[in-house]
C-alpha cells in the first residue's frame, strides 16, 4: 500500500526473543525510517538510514538494530534488551536524501505484542 | 535538535464547525511542516503541508498558517464533517539530515 510493505500486520512474541520486522519500499526512497507508536507519545524515531549501508540513531535506539544493504529494504530487529517493546511499528521513506522538505510516506504499520 | 508541541491532545466538535490544532517548534531552522491523518490502526497520511517561505495554504476544507517569527503553525480545517474523525500530527523538518519531529497528536472527534 502506497509502495511501502511492512509485514507482518501483528507479530506475536515470547519475551526475551529476537524478532525482526520487515520493511520493503519500491518507491525508488533514498531515506527510510523506522519509528514507534505508543498511545499518547507520538511518533518516536527509532533509526534513519538515507543511503545504503549507512544508518543513524534515533532517539530511542536502544534494543533495536537495523540494517540497510539494499535501498528497497530496511528491516528492524527488536532484540530482547529492549525493555518495553510491545507498540506499533511504522516504517516510512522519503525521495529525497538530504532535502528536507519531501514528505514521509508511511507503511501500514506492525503491531508488536511481547509477553 | 528540535522540539514540537501540539495542542490541544484531545478536541470534539460539532459537525459543521471549524476546528484548530496549533503547533510550536523550538529550532529556527526547521523549513518544512508537514501535517498527518491516522485512523484508527492505520498508517499516518499526509493531509497538508506548508514550507517556510509560504506563510498560509489552503485545500478545500483544509488550510495550515504559519508563523516563523513565533515559531508556531496551525491546522484549520472548516466545515467539519464525521469523517474528519481522526489523530492529526504536526512535525517539522530541516534542511539537512532529513529528520523530521512530531507532535504527540490530537485525537479530533466530529460529533454528528
Amino acid at each position: 500500500d502506497g509502495g511501502i510493505t511492512q509485514s507482518p500486520k501483528y507479530l506475536f512474541r515470547k519475551e526475551g526473543q529476537n524478532v525482526t520486522l520487515s520493511c520493503e519500499q519500491n518507491l525508488n526512497h533514498d531515506a527510510m525510517y523506522w519509528y514507534r507508536q505508543d498511545p499518547g507519545q507520538g511518533l518516536r524515531l527509532i533509526y534513519y538510514s538515507q543511503i545504503v549501508n549507512d544508518f543513524q540513531k534515533g532517539d530511542i535506539a536502544e534494543g533495536y538494530s537495523v540494517s540497510r544493504e539494499k535501498k528497497e529494504s530496511f528491516p528492524l530487529t527488536v532484540t530482547s534488551a529492549q525493555k518495553n517493546p510491545t507498540a506499533f511499528y511504522l516504517c516510512a521513506s522519503t525521495p529525497i536524501q538530504g532535502a528536507g522538505d519531501s514528505p514521509l510516506h508511511f507503511g501500514n504499520g506492525t503491531r508488536l505484542t511481547v509477553t | 535538535g528540535e522540539n514540537v508541541e501540539q495542542h490541544p491532545s484531545t478536541l470534539s466538535v460539532q459537525e459543521g464547525d471549524s476546528a484548530v490544532i496549533k503547533c510550536t517548534y523550538s529550532d529556527s531552522a526547521s523549513n518544512y511542516f508537514p501535517w498527518y491523518k491516522q485512523e484508527l490502526g492505520k498508517r499516518p497520511q499526509l493531509i497538508i503541508d506548508i514550507r517556510s517561505n509560504v506563510g498560509e495554504k489552503k485545500d478545500q476544507r483544509i488550510a495550515v498558517t504559519l508563523n516563523k517569527t513565533a515559531k508556531h503553525f496551525s491546522l484549520h480545517i472548516t466545515e467539519t464533517q464525521p469523517e474528519d474523525s481522526a489523530v492529526y500530527f504536526c512535525a517539522a523538518s530541516k534542511p539537512t539530515g532529513n529528520q523530521f519531529y512530531f507532535g504527540t497528536g490530537t485525537s479530533l472527534t466530529v460529533i454528528p
